[in-house]
């Protein structure tokens, strides 16, 4: 039981590159969500998903896709990369009707 | 959806009781009041939650006033490893009724515990 996995840890990309960071749980929560945390400040939702085939918009979505074909992975999509997108993105999911929501370590992200 | 008010940092002696407070003025009287920390670039950690009645767990004891205005968490005897960002969330009623949980986090509460 790994938990939520996320990758990569670190990445470091130009402006206007695209890239995918990876969210994975073998708990088989229905929920999931990820959010992105900038120096200095808490934590910001970008978007969340209730199930397969269900995605939904949090505080901070422009700039970013998502798509949930599965239950186990979430993965979040940045099209074309912009320096204001440097923070450290976590996963976090939920089984759905608990209250308890399941963190992955982060992946730093710098846009230069 | 409610928001939730912390001070930006406290300080706690190791081995005295650290209490961090949270104002939640505009709760509604379905949300629950979580409780999250962070410790330095890790991920958040869950710690305990409650609606009306004070909680207890073998990390902390939430006590929620009467008017469910305010909360407190209290870790009773601070360590070193306690220093973290301590967040004070409610839960948001999603689209999906109740199996949604689209929990907002605040910039929280940077507790140092001193030796």
């Amino acid at each position: 039981n790994a938990g939520v996995t996320q990758t990569p840890k670190f990445q470091v990309l130009k402006t206007g590159q695209s890239m995918t960071l990876q969210c994975a749980q073998d708990m088989n929560h229905e929920y999931m969500s990820w959010y992105r945390q900038d120096p200095g400040m808490g934590l910001r939702l970008i978007h969340y998903s209730v199930g397969a085939g269900i995605t939904d918009q949090g505080e901070v979505p422009n700039g970013y896709n998502v798509s949930r074909s599965t239950t186990e992975d979430f993965p979040l999509r940045l099209l074309s990369a912009a320096p204001s997108q440097t923070s450290v993105y976590f996963c976090a999911s939920m089984r759905s009707g608990a209250n308890v929501l399941t963190f992955g370590a982060g992946s730093r992200l710098t846009v230069l | 959806d409610a928001k939730t008010t912390q001070p930006p940092s406290m300080d706690c002696a190791e081995g005295r009781a650290a209490n961090l407070p949270c104002n939640h003025s505009t709760i509604s009287g379905n949300e629950y009041v979580y409780w999250y920390r962070q410790i330095h670039s890790q991920g958040p950690q869950y710690i305990i939650h409650g609606l009306k009645n004070n909680e207890t767990n073998e990390m902390a004891s939430l006590i929620i006033t009467e008017d469910r205005k305010s909360s407190t968490l209290i870790l009773p005897h601070a360590t070193l490893r306690d220093t973290a960002v301590y967040y004070c969330i409610v839960r948001v009623a999603g689209d999906y009724g109740g199996a949604t949980n689209k929990l907002i986090f605040g910039t929280g509460t940077l507790l140092a515990v001193q030796p």
